[in-house]
């Protein structure tokens, strides 16, 4: 089975400013897909990044970047200029796209609340 | 935005009662999913849904058994709710690998 871990249950970054957010998988796959997704107050669950394993390339998505270290099994969040409207909960993901019916999961880590102070 | 709704949006009951949240989507999509979100665990998989009366577990799917009769239909059912299956349950939907999923706005229980 595959498991997902976020090791930091609460961060806090000030406003304009870096974070990272981490994240490690376990699993036996080569194949397979991690995304972050962020959940507002509003508890909204929004898709933040993705990322194919078998990209080299680190995703980006404006501001949002991934540190994608596959040997390492680590796919870390990082937010550039961080704003106010980032504080949410963010959860790590991992897929594994089985072409078996009943084998497409998506799998959460536990997630990190991030508070961006003004 | 994807076409996902669920209720109710907010229900307490009684323990012993039976309960059904229903999920439904306009997007035609393959896959459907049944989340609970508690402190401190995440979301985590109760049953997932892969077509028309295909079904399967998940993670947590004790005490909890689903339906689906239509493609844009997910009924989740607690035949007896107890106090531990208070949550915030979320349904989401999937056109399948590497697509995202699209979540609804969940559903809050309260188990008395």
């Amino acid at each position: 089975a595959q498991t997902v871990t976020q090791s930091q249950p609460e961060m806090s970054v000030q406003e304009a400013e870096t974070v990272t957010l981490s994240c490690t998988y376990d699993t036996s796959e080569n194949n397979y897909y991690l995304f972050w997704y962020k959940q507002p107050p509003s508890r909204q669950m929004i898709l933040v990044i993705r990322q194919e394993a078998y990209k080299q390339q680190n995703a980006t998505e404006n501001r949002f970047s991934v540190n994608f270290q596959k040997a390492a099994k680590s796919f870390s969040l990082k937010i550039s200029d961080s704003q106010l409207g980032d504080t949410a909960m963010y959860f790590c993901a991992f897929m594994t796209p089985y072409s078996g019916a009943g084998s497409y999961q998506l799998t959460f880590g536990k997630g990190t609340k991030l508070s961006v102070i003004p | 935005d994807a076409g996902i709704t669920q209720s109710p949006r907010h229900k307490v009951t009684e323990t012993g009662t039976p309960v059904t949240l229903r999920c439904h989507q306009t997007e035609n999509h393959r896959y459907m999913y049944w989340y609970r979100q508690d402190p401190g665990h995440g979301l985590r998989l109760i049953h997932y849904s892969y077509g028309v009366k295909d079904t399967d577990k998940g993670e947590v799917s004790d005490g909890y058994s689903v339906s689906r009769s239509k493609t844009e239909d997910f009924l989740l059912t607690l035949e007896s709710a107890t106090s531990s299956q208070t949550s915030v349950y979320f349904c989401a939907i999937s056109g399948g690998p590497p697509g995202e999923l699209f979540f609804g706005e969940g559903s809050r229980l309260t188990v008395l």
